[in-house]
């Protein structure tokens, strides 16, 4: 597509259920990243996907996230038991392999989650 | 490790004002340097970025010189719009390495 679109724009779950969030990146774009923004902070690397290599997930802050990338496209984050801290924007983004270093990323508008 | 430090917010300032938000890194070897900004209820755009030293970015009358020597890479503008208040960060990323490290960001309010 034209943008990195993400879905959906705002979620409201309840504590304890799972949640998906999803993805679609620039076409062409063969890495993929997800940061969080929680309320008043900068941004946290969360996993970052680079074509068929394995992930890079340094940056998941538990065993409750978890990524995927099918077919080279869209990649789904999953949050099981979602807790309140968990409340924050997840932002991802995508660039031309081995160019986001250098040349920058594109970012999506971002899915606000909030959990009650 | 790579590093960016960015100017502490919240900045506020009257319309018109010259603007200034200091950003300086720690890096091995010549990273690129990039201006990130985001308005409110949106993800982050690039607003401008330099891949080299003295190189200049510019966009929307914003500016900001890769400066190697004071390792800094500080935005300006000369005379702001309340349409420039926004939350600006800072990022650093280099050839090969496809994580950016980004500053934590300078929420900028422009009152009329």
């Amino acid at each position: 597509g034209a943008g990195v679109s993400q879905s959906p724009s705002n979620k409201v779950t309840e504590k304890g259920k799972d949640v998906e969030l999803r993805c679609d990146p620039i076409s062409g774009h063969t890495a993929l990243y997800w940061y969080r923004q929680s309320l008043g902070q900068g941004l946290e690397f969360l996993i970052y996907f680079q074509g068929n290599s394995a992930p890079d997930k340094s940056g998941l802050p538990s065993d409750r996230f978890s990524a995927e990338r099918t077919g080279g496209s869209v990649s789904t984050l999953t949050i099981q038991r979602t807790q309140q801290e968990d409340s924050a924007v997840y932002l991802c983004a995508s660039s031309l392999a081995l160019a986001g270093g250098e040349y920058g990323y594109t970012f999506g508008s971002g899915t606000r989650l909030t959990v009650v | 490790g790579n590093s960016v430090t960015q100017m502490e917010g919240p900045v506020t300032l009257s319309e018109e004002a010259f603007l200034t938000i200091n950003c300086t890194y720690t890096a091995t070897g010549y990273p690129s340097l990039f201006w990130y900004v985001q308005y409110p209820g949106e993800g982050l755009q690039l607003l401008l970025k330099a891949t080299k030293a003295d190189d200049k970015g510019s966009n929307k009358g914003f500016e900001a010189t890769y400066r190697k020597e004071t390792t800094s890479f500080h935005l300006e503008k000369g005379s702001v719009q309340v349409s420039d208040s926004a939350v600006y960060f800072c990022a650093l990323g280099q050839r090969g390495a496809q994580k950016l490290v980004f500053g934590q960001g300078t929420r900028l309010t422009i009152n009329p």
